[in-house]
């Protein structure tokens, strides 16, 4: 199975910062990579999908990038709303045995 | 509007089965696949398996093998996963989710149900 390993595993960052939280998978992916967020007691929010490719109703200050076994959530000024978990997900397994990053707890600080 | 949701808490004891639905709405059921995706208290997002829900194909993470089956009820709409002999770290919060592009199972999730706690316990 395809490992995906997501750091850091926490972050403390301010309002307005730019924060950066990485995924390596164990092997190509080839783009086959989304990202979402996860506030306390709901379920995770979709926000990019492909690697980079942004999901409709997503802020623009959201990005992603990557190829290969190295992919990169930005967001390029922290807002209030945006404190929450994050997580990476590979979706290129055929049969699909999808994974998920261990995730990304981004904190005020 | 493209909803799914799950039915409600359950309490179990060790060695049990847990039946979870997944009722979708506003979509066309059978052009997508649903995967489960469970979580343990304070823990990480975890892939439980797939099902194709245009012709009921599976793929079940590796882990749970022999203890999982999914099923689909394409007249409802309405996607199933059951859990057998279920153990205390079996304990988490089950997620159904969709697949973003078809039914093929490799795929992002961009609608998921709203959860359903399942409490393992004697």
């Amino acid at each position: 199975d395809i490992q995906m390993t997501q750091s850091p595993s926490s972050l403390s960052a301010s309002v307005g910062d730019r924060v950066t939280i990485t995924c390596r998978a164990s092997q190509g992916i080839s783009n086959s990579l989304a990202w979402y967020q996860q506030k306390p007691g709901k379920a995770p929010k979709l926000l990019l999908y492909a690697a980079s490719r942004l999901e409709s109703g997503v802020p623009s200050r959201f990005s992603g990038s990557g190829s290969g076994t190295d992919y990169t959530l930005t967001i390029s000024s922290l807002q209030p709303e945006d404190f929450a978990t994050y997580y990476c997900q590979q979706y290129y397994s055929t049969p699909p045995k999808l994974t998920f990053g261990g995730g990304t707890k981004v904190e005020i600080k | 509007q493209v909803q799914l949701v799950q039915s409600g808490a359950e309490v179990k004891k060790p060695g049990a089965s847990v039946k979870v639905s997944c009722k979708a709405s506003g979509y066309t059921f059978t052009s997508y696949g649903i995967s489960w995706v469970r979580q343990a208290p304070g823990q990480g997002l975890e892939w439980m398996g797939w099902i194709s829900a245009y012709n009921g194909n599976t793929n079940y993470a590796q882990k749970l093998q022999g203890r999982v089956t999914m099923t689909t009820d394409t007249s409802t709409s309405t996607a199933y996963m059951e859990l057998r002999s279920l153990r205390s770290d079996d304990t988490a919060v089950y997620y159904c989710a969709k697949g973003y592009y078809d039914s093929s199972g490799r795929d992002a999730f961009d609608i998921w149900g709203q959860g359903t706690m399942v409490t393992v316990s004697s």
